[in-house]
């Protein structure tokens, strides 16, 4: 499995946007790019994922380096409602199967 | 909301006893999964099923089995509950194993006194 790096923990106020990072400099080929948050109490949520182009929908967008090596994910005007840990998994679907997890990246938004 | 239901909430059980938590969805998923969550671990991949009877062990599998007699039931069973099987469990569904988002239940909060 490709290893990634996430801050431990960012901070953003209240209707700014959002820019969270993920190095994954081992990624491989195959590998598409997953976000995961997980709000307090609750089971993690699909996000957005994607494998080399930009990608937007209705919750954030993901921007991808040319290099594959590194990601962002940007929420363009952050509400209280998105305090949440946030997981950058590259996968593949194939090998051992299933979503591994590392410690993610825990966003605090200020009113 | 995505139709996954875990059940029961909220357990408390003893030392050696077995444990049966049960994952069930509407969707017509072929993909479902388990995991734990612990303090320090983040979420770990338990088991998971990729149909009907056909199920493969993940990271960490000891002291637990599965079994999928139905396409929308993922059943997880602690043969004989240890205290280090305290945890949060979730299960997750998938359609297609790449392409799509896994959608999780709300958890199973399962406390071996």
């Amino acid at each position: 499995d490709a290893k990634t790096t996430q801050p431990n923990s960012m901070e953003s106020n209240e209707e700014e946007p959002v820019h969270l990072p993920c190095n994954h400099s081992t990624i491989s080929g195959t590998d598409y790019i997953h976000w995961y948050r997980q709000l307090p109490s609750q089971g993690p949520e699909y996000v957005i994922h994607g494998l080399t182009s930009n990608v937007n929908n209705r919750m954030a967008s993901l921007a991808i380096a040319e290099d594959r090596k590194s990601s962002t994910l940007i929420l363009h005007r952050a509400t209280l409602r998105d305090a949440a840990v946030y997981y950058c998994i590259p996968y593949s679907g194939g090998g051992a199967d299933g979503l591994t997890f590392g410690k993610g990246t825990h966003l605090i938004i200020q009113p | 909301d995505a139709g996954i239901t875990q059940s029961p909430r909220h357990k408390v059980t003893e030392t050696g006893t077995p444990v049966t938590l049960r994952c069930h969805q509407t969707e017509n998923h072929r993909y479902m999964y388990w995991y734990r969550q612990d303090p320090g671990h983040g979420l770990r991949l338990i088991h998971y099923s990729y149909g009907v009877k056909d199920t493969d062990k993940g990271e960490v599998s000891d002291g637990y089995s599965v079994s999928r007699s139905k396409t929308e039931d993922f059943l997880l069973t602690l043969e004989s509950a240890t205290s280090s099987q305290t945890s949060v469990y979730f299960c997750a569904i998938s359609e297609e194993r790449f392409n799509y988002g896994y959608t999780f239940g709300s958890g199973t909060r399962l406390t071996v006194v």
